[in-house]
């Protein structure tokens, strides 16, 4: 089956400091999310991105899909970016479940 | 608008009692779908439903869990007799069929003593 690989499994930033999260998956995909679990377990969707480039605030992603990788980019971080950080994966169209990476650990101190 | 409702939030039972995990979708989503989250395995799919109709189950660990959408609006997800190995959260999501982006509910904190 495809496999989803995430790093750095953990990483450490000052508050204000800029990262990028990095995805690489096995096969071609129809739907690449970005998810963001808080420290109180809820999995906030952050990106639905199966290619191109896309910008919330001080959050922003890009999907290589010809390259299989997607690129998280986290600017100006603050405390409440702590948590984990998942991509996940399909490979059909309609309908069909997610293969999530084991995700990035964020620690933010400020 | 109302997101993924699930319930109960936490449930702690002996092993051995039936549990059943409840789940409202987002209303208009074709696509329902139950996850299972532990340290050891991370997120994984126990079960998914389109248009009410199970389409994978390959997930569920055993015949002790169930699932069943009796209509549009809501899921459940038994297992019976529950036991201590079944401890973890268990997560609920909707979608529509396209785009597929899915949405999670809070997530139901399964403990087994």
């Amino acid at each position: 089956g495809i496999q989803v690989e995430q790093s750095p499994p953990d990483l450490i930033l000052q508050e204000g400091a800029n990262s990028t999260l990095r995805c690489n998956f096995s096969d071609s995909v129809n739907n690449l999310q970005w998810f963001h679990q808080n420290p109180w377990g809820q999995l906030i969707n952050l990106f639905y991105i199966p290619s191109g480039t896309k910008q919330n605030g001080r959050l922003s992603a890009t999907t290589v899909a010809t390259e299989r990788y997607s690129l998280l980019y986290i600017s100006s971080s603050q405390t409440t970016d702590s948590g984990v950080y998942f991509c996940a994966v399909d490979l059909n169209q309609a309908g069909t479940a997610l293969i999530f990476g084991k995700g990035t650990t964020l620690s933010v101190s400020s | 608008d109302a997101g993924v409702i699930q319930s109960p939030r936490h449930e702690v039972t002996e092993m051995g009692q039936e549990v059943t995990l409840r789940c409202k979708p987002i209303s208009g989503h074709n696509s329902l779908f139950w996850y299972r989250q532990t340290m050891m395995r991370g997120l994984e799919l126990l079960i998914y439903f389109n248009n009410n109709v199970p389409i994978d189950d390959s997930g569920m660990p055993e015949d002790r869990f169930s699932a069943k959408m009796p209509n549009a609006s809501f899921s459940t997800l038994k297992i019976q007799p529950s036991e201590p190995r079944d401890s973890a959260v268990y997560f609920c999501a909707s979608s529509l069929l396209w785009p597929n982006t899915q949405y999670f509910g809070p997530g139901t904190r399964l403990t087994v003593l």
